[in-house]
């Protein structure tokens, strides 16, 4: 059973410019939530879907955004980067809530 | 909103000694899980254990949800043990929050 993918795996942008980061759920999975890792925050929850609603939301500014598909794949958008975005992006499935929660390998963005 | 505390933040062992690695948390949780990142950034869950005890090998974790902690062992440490330990909770939906994380080194 192949794992949470995420693309890309690396990147870099330009202060400014907009990334969109992808993920692919666990097959049968219908929740995925998208983290933030940064050395000074550490792990912060941005946001969750299930069913292609969002059904939780972190504290981050409305430049952070995201969505699912019928399929349950996921993208999250960030536009008008800043340098403070540059950070580890993890997205993590799972079947529904209280249940345990699997993470992909992580997107690594770079803001110069 | 809940906060997660871990400790210690390091922890530096010689191979074979043994861990604890404490998580306390300040209210009641749905989920509790714990993950050991690897230094290419991936989270590798280790337990979901959001009350009693499981073990998997050389590791081990207890949560006393009543008493709002959990403690993960490590027992024969091995250099491939080497890396950051988070703690994680879900006080509602799939919204978990994060420990600071136990960076623990193992050396040979």
């Amino acid at each position: 059973k192949a794992g949470v993918t995420q693309t890309p795996r690396y990147l870099i942008k330009t202060r400014g410019q907009q990334v969109t980061l992808s993920c692919s759920p666990i097959s049968g999975h219908r929740s995925v939530s998208w983290y933030q890792q940064t050395p000074g925050q550490g792990l912060q929850f941005l946001f969750e879907y299930f069913s292609e609603t969002q059904r939780n939301k972190g504290n981050f500014p409305g430049r952070f955004s995201g969505r699912q598909f019928s399929n349950s794949r996921s993208e999250m958008n960030v536009s008008t980067l800043e340098l403070g975005d540059s950070a580890l992006y993890l997205c993590a499935s799972s079947s529904g809530t209280a249940n345990t929660i699997y993470f992909g390998e992580g997107s690594w963005l770079t803001v110069v | 909103g809940i906060q997660v505390e871990q400790s210690p933040p390091d922890l530096i062992l010689q191979e074979g000694a043994n861990s604890t690695l404490r998580c306390n948390f300040s209210d009641s949780v749905n989920n509790l899980q714990w993950f050991h990142q690897n230094p290419w950034g991936q989270l590798i869950n280790l337990f979901y254990i959001p009350s009693g005890t499981k073990q998997n090998g050389r590791l081990s974790a207890t949560t006393v949800a009543t008493e709002r902690y959990s403690l993960l062992y490590i027992s024969s440490s091995q250099t491939t043990d080497s890396g950051v330990y988070f703690c994680a909770v879900e006080p509602n939906g799939n919204d978990m929050r994060f420990g600071a994380g136990t960076r623990l080194t193992v050396k040979p």
